[in-house]
């Protein structure tokens, strides 16, 4: 079983770059989140996706984009850099298939830890 | 909305001994999830332990296990027989059992547990 991987492992972009994020869900899973974590803070969930759309998304701007491709892989773009959006960003994967069958467990990749100057 | 509470920003314990790690939540829900995550300074988050709210057992993993007081709105973590890979931060996570929102989790500012050898 292939667990979820994140690529690159770090980054840094300079204010008003673009950046793209990419993560690779665990076999057999559906559903990716995904969560920013400033130093010594707790995630915070982004967005996620099910099914290839947008299902539910928290306090972020419009410059936080996401696609999730017909093999449950995912990215998340981020336009406009701000010195603020440095932070590890979290993929986690999980598999919905309705609530008698959901995991509802989520795993997580080892992030990307993303640095704006 | 759901908020965690994680009112110990760094707890330690000896090798072998065991400590409790705290978490309140705050919900208007009758049906989540709680979580205990475990994140080591690789930064990779792993679930150490799953609790339904509708089951009235504790949940325990080998040396892991919680206490679950679901009126008081309290999940704490105990860990016995503490060893030194259990250093890490520890995050309190809930997620709510609705279906017909996104399975995003609401983390805690997390825990620092040292184990001192």
């Amino acid at each position: 079983e292939t667990g979820v991987t994140q690529s690159p492992t770090h980054l840094i972009k300079t204010r008003g770059q673009q950046v793209t994020l990419r993560c690779s869900s665990q076999s057999g899973h559906n559903t990716v989140s995904w969560y920013q974590q400033a130093l010594g803070q707790g995630p915070q969930f982004i967005f996620q996706y099910y099914r290839e759309e947008e299902n539910g998304r928290g306090n972020f701007p419009p410059r936080f984009s996401g696609l999730q491709f017909p093999n449950y892989s995912s990215e998340l773009n981020v336009n406009a850099l701000e010195l603020d959006d440095s932070a590890l960003y979290l993929c986690a994967s999980s598999f919905n298939g309705g609530r008698a069958r959901s995991s509802y467990e989520q795993y997580f990749g080892p992030g990307t830890r993303l640095t704006v100057t | 909305a759901q908020t965690v509470t994680q009112s110990q920003p760094e707890m330690s314990v000896q090798e072998a001994e065991t400590v409790t790690l705290s978490c309140t939540y705050d919900t208007s829900e009758s049906d989540y999830y709680l979580f205990w995550y475990k994140q080591p300074p690789s930064r990779q988050m792993i679930l150490v332990i799953r609790q339904e709210a509708y089951k009235q057992q504790n949940a325990t993993e080998n040396r892991f296990s919680v206490n679950f007081q679901k009126a008081a709105k309290s999940f704490s973590l105990k860990i016995s027989d503490s060893q030194l890979g259990d250093a890490a931060m520890y995050f309190c996570a809930y997620r709510s059992g609705w279906q017909g929102g996104s399975e995003k989790l609401v983390f805690g500012k997390g825990t620092k547990l040292t184990v001192n050898p």
